[in-house]
């Protein structure tokens, strides 16, 4: 985990409140993901960034939203968090498209 | 649907023994293969790369890619029980996002 933190590490929230998750990196790595881990369906990407303010979407992309306005932060926005979205958030960071480090997760729950 | 595929297990091997672990694609224009592991409660580690037929030894650790037979695997020899995790396949697709199995379960036993 060094070098990538997240936060917040838990998180309980109600259905329709918009919830913000961070990740920020120290490592200067231009690619950073955000993944969902959920049982029987292993790690599934949400969205990734190749760059300030370059942003696409992943797999699972419904319901969320991203920003990267600085090379170290990239942000997960759930606008109106549904309980289908209780889950164990992980962003991860790479230098280049080959091998990724993960953080050391968020888990979410949506009462 | 491009898809990283694995037995969920658990697999259960002595203390000492060679724990085998595959994984099978779909995607003929995956490139490269990762093997995470990640313990309860942990985030995925990174343990191994392999980029090209063949073997790839690191310590334990083998990686083995058919590219043929769209097949990969890893070897962990002389298992500890400090092995006892999930391990996560996973290997890019031609649109360059890293594709995940939903992992194996290993057990060793003391």
């Amino acid at each position: 985990d060094a070098g990538i933190t997240q936060s917040p590490r838990h998180k309980v929230t109600e259905t329709g409140t918009p919830v913000t998750l961070r990740c920020h990196q120290t490592e200067n790595h231009r690619y950073m993901y955000w993944y969902r881990q959920d049982p029987g369906h292993g790690l599934r990407l949400i969205h990734y960034s190749y760059g300030v303010k370059d942003t696409d979407k992943g797999e699972v992309s419904d319901g969320y939203s991203v920003s990267r306005s600085k090379t170290e932060d990239f942000l997960l926005t759930l606008e109106s968090a549904t309980s289908s979205q209780t889950s164990v958030y992980f962003c991860a960071i790479s230098k280049d498209p080959n091998e990724q480090f993960f953080g050391p997760g968020t888990r979410l729950t949506v009462l | 649907q491009k898809e990283v595929e694995q037995n969920s297990g658990p697999l259960s091997v002595p203390e000492g023994a060679i724990a085998s672990l595959n994984c099978t694609y779909s995607d003929r224009g995956s490139q490269s293969f990762f093997w995470y592991r990640q313990y309860s409660g942990k985030s995925p580690e990174l343990i191994m790369s392999i980029y090209s037929n063949g073997d790839k030894e690191d310590g334990r650790f083998t990686a083995q890619l058919n590219k043929a037979s769209q097949y990969v695997s890893l070897l962990i020899r002389d298992s500890q029980p400090s092995d006892s995790a999930t391990y996560l396949c996973a290997g890019w697709d031609s649109s360059y996002k890293l594709i995940f199995g939903s992992g194996t379960r290993l057990l060793v036993r003391p």
